[in-house]
């Protein structure tokens, strides 16, 4: 988790409310990616940045928005929460080029 | 479309008992394959990287194989701490956001 930080760890969220959560780095990478795990689909990505205000859509994307408006922060915002969005959040960071490293995760429950 | 079978989902070992880990792939074109370790509640952390077939990686009691359809990891002499999920994925070359697709990982527990 070297210099990669998730705020908040453990979120409960009430169906229909806007959720952001954030990703900061100390790394200065490049590339910043948001993930979801969920039992039996893995790892999914759902948003990648390729630098400052460059942002694009992963596999799931739907109900999910990004924003990076510094290199060292990435914000992934629930428009409006819904429970099929429960789910454990990372972010990952990347350098130029291939391997990428996770942040310890952020638990969001939308009941 | 890229895709990530992992076998087997989970696996249960004897201390000193030694076994692999498969991850068969289908990419167009190869940049990378990876290998993770994930600890429950905790994010994966990075193990390895292969970039072409016949390549080999080795951590302590891990060993990271590739060939053109899969990879294996390969535990010698696990111990409990080796106990985890182990996470494959693979990078297309043609990717401009060096992406990677996941496989579901296998559970390993190594009991004492």
């Amino acid at each position: 988790d070297a210099g990669i930080t998730q705020s908040p760890r453990h979120k409960v969220t009430e169906t229909g409310t806007p959720v952001t959560l954030r990703c900061h780095q100390t790394e200065n990478h490049r590339y910043m990616y948001w993930y979801r795990q969920d039992p039996g689909h893995g790892l999914r990505l759902i948003h990648y940045s390729y630098g400052v205000k460059d942002t694009d859509k992963g596999e799931v994307s739907d109900g999910y928005s990004v924003s990076r408006s510094k290199t060292e922060d990435f914000l992934l915002t629930l428009e409006s929460a819904t429970s099929s969005q429960t789910s454990v959040y990372f972010c990952a960071i990347s350098a130029v080029v291939n391997e990428q490293f996770f942040g310890p995760g952020t638990r969001l429950t939308v009941l | 479309e890229d895709q990530v079978t992992q076998s087997p989902e989970a696996l249960r070992l004897q201390e000193g008992e030694s076994s692999s880990l498969n991850c068969s792939y289908t990419v167009s074109g190869l940049r990378g394959l990876f290998w993770y370790r994930q600890d429950p509640g905790k994010g994966p952390e990075f193990l390895f990287t292969l970039y072409s077939a016949g390549e080999e990686k080795e951590k302590e009691r891990l060993k990271a194989t590739l060939t053109k359809k899969e990879s294996f990891l390969h535990i010698t002499a696990p111990k409990p701490e080796d106990s985890a999920t182990y996470l494959c994925a693979v990078q297309a070359k043609d990717n401009a956001g060096n992406m990677l697709t996941f496989g579901g990982g296998t559970r390993l527990m190594v009991k004492p």
